[in-house]
């Protein structure tokens, strides 16, 4: 049973605009949210994090926006750039029972065409 | 770059062999994960390690094992390779400095196996 969830595989935006990634999660009990960035051939990549007790976190170009009540987060790109085109990983850890393990999402993949 | 070297980096494999990949880090940090990546499943924890000799069982841990004999190294071993463990293998350590740690996990390059 997947916890957290994106439910789109796919997100084509072009270059300038922004990218809104999506997030659901079921486990009430997350409270840390992670964002990697994965490019081919290459292990992912730390992006960004938000703790459940805020419900936006900025940096740079990417801001991580958390809705408790929703159960829902979403990365913020803009503008995006080529270099964005890569798969995008949402990622959950538990304060209750804390197991020190992250469940990821399937990903979503983002093309930003020029 | 958290100092995460995988070997070997890629792998094709029979059916029934057994196969050893191993993970090392540098930085000498206690926790340490093996992932698989597979389309539409994302990244899912297959085994990891709270220190030496300590292990345990993620969510696909079937037809794996692990073992951690020294803090820089982590293998993961498939006894009996089979064609649906052919999938991208993933180790990750989990920094904990001066008493704080965050659940952020940092990532190897990534060991392409085909079994076929």
């Amino acid at each position: 049973d997947q916890q957290v969830k994106q439910n789109s595989p796919s997100l084509s935006v072009q270059e300038g605009r922004i990218s809104i990634l999506n997030c659901d999660y079921t486990n009430s009990m997350f409270d840390y949210f992670l964002w990697y960035k994965k490019y081919p051939a290459e292990g992912p990549t730390f992006l960004i994090s938000i703790s459940s007790i805020k419900d936006k976190n900025e940096d740079g170009r990417f801001t991580v926006f958390l809705n408790k009540s929703a159960k829902h987060l979403s990365l913020h790109i803009v503008p995006s750039q080529p270099g964005d085109s890569a798969v995008y990983f949402c990622a959950a850890s538990a304060q209750y029972p804390y197991d020190y393990k992250l469940s990821f999402g399937a990903g979503t993949t983002v093309t930003v065409r020029a | 770059d958290a100092g995460i070297t995988q070997s070997p980096r890629h792998k094709v494999t029979e059916t029934g062999t057994p196969v050893t990949l191993r993970c090392h880090q540098t930085e000498n940090h206690r926790y340490m994960y093996w992932y698989r990546q597979d389309p539409g499943h994302g990244l899912r924890l297959i085994h990891y390690s709270y220190g030496v000799k300590d292990t345990d069982k993620g969510e696909v841990s079937d037809g794996y094992s692990v073992s951690r004999s020294k803090t820089e190294d982590f293998l993961l071993t498939l006894e009996s390779a089979t064609s649906s463990q052919t999938s991208v293998y993933f180790c990750a350590i989990r920094p904990w400095t001066s008493g704080t740690s965050t659940d952020t996990q940092y990532f190897g390059p990534g060991t392409r196996l085909t079994v076929l």
